[in-house]
């Protein structure tokens, strides 16, 4: 069915970088935008930034820019948000979420990857 | 970028009709068709709503409405029901970003 699965729970030291996935199936993956929010416990959601997977094209929130980077794989429908630099307040999970080209609405979202940074 | 401005809290009775408002600036809300309403249950992942200020996708209640009015987009919920208690937040395009509301928390009496 038409799905983004995410990797797992991380837990990571402060300074130190992590790397999510979000494969896409049951659609064409180069056909929707992918974009990454967050949600830090008990808080509300947090725009990240998107990325094409046609192009590679990439936007960032300008809060994040420097220290985050979209990527993706085409061949295995995969698209990846890497953060580094974490620190404690970075603490949250980490949903990606498909965006229809030319509009604004996330119509589908991966259940999400919980992301701890803590010494 | 600053988050759009939402009511922290929301509660009404089952069978009522509650509003919930989103405002932003003429940069955002104001400024393009774009407003997008998700609800989001504990532990859950948000669940598309509402699209492009008053579009209701497949599958969802006709119970829920949207609409906008200069820098401020409302979602309506009507006959209220016990599985509508949840958070909501609003959305909108603002020059190739985007922005959430800071959410809602809707409490079925």
């Amino acid at each position: 069915q038409v799905q983004l699965v995410q990797s797992g729970a991380e837990v990571k030291k402060p300074g130190a970088s992590v790397k999510v996935s979000c494969k896409a199936s049951g659609y064409t993956f180069t056909s929707y935008d992918i974009n990454w929010v967050r949600q830090a416990t008990g808080q509300g959601l947090e725009w990240m930034g998107w990325m094409n997977p046609n192009s590679g094209n990439t936007g960032y929130a300008q809060k994040f820019q420097g220290r985050v980077t979209m990527t993706r794989n085409t061949s295995i429908s995969t698209a990846y948000m890497e953060l580094s630099s974490l620190r404690s307040e970075d603490t949250a999970v980490y949903y990606c979420a498909r965006v229809h080209y030319g509009d604004w609405y996330f119509d589908l979202w991966g259940r999400g990857t919980l992301v701890t940074v803590s010494s | 970028q600053s988050a759009l401005t939402q009511p922290a809290s929301v509660s009404g009775s089952p069978g009522q009709s509650i509003t919930i408002s989103c405002t932003g600036t003429s940069s955002d809300v104001g400024g393009y068709n774009y407003v997008s309403w998700y609800q989001q249950h504990p532990g859950k992942a948000p669940k598309l709503m509402i699209y492009d200020v008053s579009n209701r996708p497949s599958g969802v209640s006709n119970r829920f409405s949207g609409s906008k009015s200069g820098n401020t987009a409302s979602l309506t919920i009507s006959g209220l029901q016990a599985e509508d208690e949840a958070d909501y937040y609003c959305s909108s395009y603002t020059s190739s970003s985007g922005v959430f509301g800071g959410g809602t928390k809707l409490t079925v009496l």
